[in-house]
């Protein structure tokens, strides 16, 4: 019953350095996303993949790259760290095409010093 | 294109109180409506959603929410606060022309005080 998986679940970084956040789902989703959360700004989207083998940039992507890597594995990564990325990162998968709802995971906080 | 406006970014009400919660919506097309809820330090959980079917939906923990096409909004009511009911709570739309992603409000912080 795990749902969505993500690691690490905290990290801190020094500016310059690089990282992959993992995310891994077990519902048969379609569709995995990349949110960051950051105070006062509700969630936004990085990046989004609406089905395996797509992937397409949300409203904030730059400074980040994804990979699907299969259906249940959806991964951001961080080429060189930046203090603007402290953020709290979310990834979720749904099932929204066939008319269900986003899961999420339980969220990454990354400090970015 | 769509949005979702969240009325009152922090709302805080006394336990035993009605709790009410705004959402306002536009779409071109109808759409589907959710209610998460993030409690400190955890991800977002659904606790509604409308699909076109009754517009007064049930959700966990005594939360329901009417969909009101005429006045585009979704509210979110729960009769009696609970301690347990302080957590952010955030609204989002969804139809099929936005290729399975949702349109998020910004969130409404309640406090629930004694």
């Amino acid at each position: 019953n795990a749902g969505v998986t993500q690691t690490p679940k905290f990290q801190v970084l020094k500016t310059g350095q690089s990282m992959t956040l993992q995310c891994a789902q077990d519902m048969n989703h379609n569709s995995m996303y990349w949110y960051r959360q950051d105070p006062g700004m509700g969630l936004r989207l990085i990046y989004y993949s609406a089905s395996e083998g797509t992937t397409d940039k949300g409203e904030v992507p730059n400074g980040y790259n994804v990979s699907r890597l299969n259906k249940r594995e959806f991964s951001l990564r961080l080429e060189s760290a930046a203090p603007s990325q402290t953020s709290v990162y979310f990834c979720a998968s749904s099932s929204l095409g066939t008319g269900g709802e986003a899961f999420f995971g339980q969220g990454t906080r990354l400090t970015v010093v | 294109a769509q949005s979702v406006t969240q009325l009152g970014s922090h709302v805080s009400v006394s336990e035993g109180a009605l709790v009410l919660l705004r959402c306002n919506y536009s779409s071109s097309v109808p759409p589907y409506l959710f209610w998460y809820v993030q409690y400190p330090n955890q991800g977002l959980q659904l606790l509604l959603k409308y699909t076109s079917a009754a517009t007064l939906v049930k959700g966990i923990n005594g939360f329901e929410a009417e969909f009101k096409k005429s006045e585009t909004s979704f509210h979110l009511t729960k009769p009696s606060a609970h301690m347990s009911d302080a957590a952010e709570y955030f609204c989002a739309v969804y139809n099929a022309g936005n290729n399975r992603k949702l349109i998020w409000g910004l969130g409404t912080s309640l406090a629930v005080n004694p």
